[in-house]
């Protein structure tokens, strides 16, 4: 089957660095994305990793292991803004797109 | 804003009705998605759509039903409504379907469903 894990909650400190964890087991692989959803409204486009290795964009990092099946959002000088649920979804090949039930991350002063 | 409009923003109907949830894509993009997402859940796939023909299905039920229009505009049918059934519906779109940077999907604001 398709799986896709993160952890539940997470909670950081304003100014800090924050590591999102998400690990995938699935029948193909053509790309991990990552969405940020704040309650109730849409999610919207992070990153796309679909090599090993580190892709960088201001604040947010994320980071491919196609060989290990896994990934990790890095937010870095946190902001109270950013608290929010932070989705991984993984194209497996094909037409459809998996998603995780997200991290929901709080972010305290 | 993403650019992906969805219609009507609240819908509130009752048990065994029929609702049509709307969606118009980016400009330029061909494919569009239907997600559900209830309470504190994740996104379920439900179906996608590329150049007004259906791609691939997910958990979607039987009750549930959805086209592409000529001009790319979506609709999602739901019929025999259920209690279980109220959720926010989102729809995304991308360019492409073939994977890559350009399958970034972009999603709508969503239309939340209560059903009574």
């Amino acid at each position: 089957g398709q799986n896709i894990d993160q952890p539940t909650e997470m909670t950081a400190t304003e100014g800090a660095i924050v590591q999102i964890n998400c690990t995938y087991q699935t029948s193909g692989f053509n790309g991990l994305f990552w969405y940020q959803q704040h309650a109730g409204e849409a999610p919207t486009f992070l990153s796309y990793n679909v090599l090993d290795g580190l892709e960088e964009k201001g604040r947010f990092s994320s980071f491919l292991s196609r060989s290990k099946g896994y990934s990790y959002l890095l937010l870095k000088e946190l902001q109270m803004k950013d608290s929010a649920s932070y989705l991984c979804a993984v194209r497996p090949g094909g037409f459809k797109t998996i998603f995780g039930a997200g991290t929901r991350l709080f972010v305290k002063a | 804003d993403s650019g992906v409009t969805q219609t009507p923003k609240h819908l509130i109907t009752a048990t065994g009705q029929r609702v049509t949830l709307r969606c118009s894509p980016r400009s330029g993009d061909l494919s569009v998605y239907w997600y559900q997402q209830s309470l504190d859940q994740g996104l379920q796939f439900l179906i996608h759509y590329y150049n007004g023909e259906e791609r691939a299905k997910g958990n979607i039920l039987e009750r549930f039903s959805a086209q592409q229009f000529p001009d790319l505009h979506s609709e999602l049918n739901l019929s025999s409504l259920e209690l279980g059934d109220s959720a926010l519906y989102f729809c995304a779109s991308s360019v492409v379907m073939s994977g890559g940077v350009t399958d970034t999907q972009y999603f709508g604001p969503g239309t939340r469903l209560t059903v009574l």
